[in-house]
């Protein structure tokens, strides 16, 4: 079946440091790829997403290249700040009913200013 | 103009008694799901439904039945809680017609049982 792994956190950077979280996925056929990032207290939004390889996802700064030669889809950005403290979760999309998501287990990030 | 709204937000209760979380979303979305997120932030799909049709139910106990009036709404209640059934469960949409279509997720309903 499918499955995402993601590195276990959490993750304490001090602001303006460089992130990245690492993400990688087995899966039959082509799947999609997606992360999400969840504020404390709220539900999941998309942050950004990629639906086949090589495929490059952006949203506020951050962002992530589908690979499928090494099956990853690591989540990146180049100078965080103390408002993108959250967990961040990275998913996929396989081809199966109904747009399901499978997640991987969640990586909390932590800035320090 | 919450697009996912999920009640109650919190929801406190002894073992053995019998509740229910509703869920409505306004976006026109012709799927939806229920998610549990346990205490380590791990998220499972529970069920999902596509215009009021179950289409996935992984393997969830019995206890828990979600019902579907329209396809607007997606219901969960469980019988007879237990004390592992503490968790937030998220209801979540899409449009399943377009492919990878995004997930839009409710604010969770905090499931405490004691």
């Amino acid at each position: 079946g499918n499955s995402v792994t993601q590195m276990e956190g959490p993750v304490t950077l001090s602001e303006e440091a460089f992130l990245t979280i690492n993400c990688t996925y087995t899966a039959t056929g082509y799947p999609s790829l997606f992360w999400y990032v969840q504020y404390p207290g709220e539900g999941l939004q998309l942050l950004l997403k990629a639906t086949k390889a090589d495929d490059k996802g952006s949203n506020k700064g951050f962002e992530a290249t589908y690979r499928k030669e090494t099956t990853s889809f690591h989540l990146e950005k180049g100078s965080v700040q103390v408002s993108d403290s959250a967990v961040y979760f990275c998913a996929l999309s396989g081809d199966n009913a109904g747009n399901m998501l499978t997640f991987g287990g969640g990586t909390r990030l932590m800035v320090k200013p | 103009d919450t697009a996912v709204s999920q009640t109650p937000k919190y929801l406190v209760t002894q073992m053995g008694n019998d509740k229910s979380i509703k869920c409505e979303q306004n976006l026109g979305h012709d799927t939806m799901y229920w998610y549990k997120q346990d205490s380590k932030k791990f998220l499972k799909i529970m069920f999902s439904y596509n215009n009021k049709e179950l289409i996935i139910n992984e393997t969830v106990p019995n206890r828990f039945s979600p019902k579907s009036p329209d396809k607007a709404h997606l219901n969960l209640h469980i019988n007879s809680l237990e004390l592992g059934d503490s968790a937030v469960y998220f209801c979540a949409s899409s449009q399943a017609r377009v492919r990878n279509s995004p997930l839009h997720f409710g604010n969770g309903t905090r499931l405490t049982v004691t």
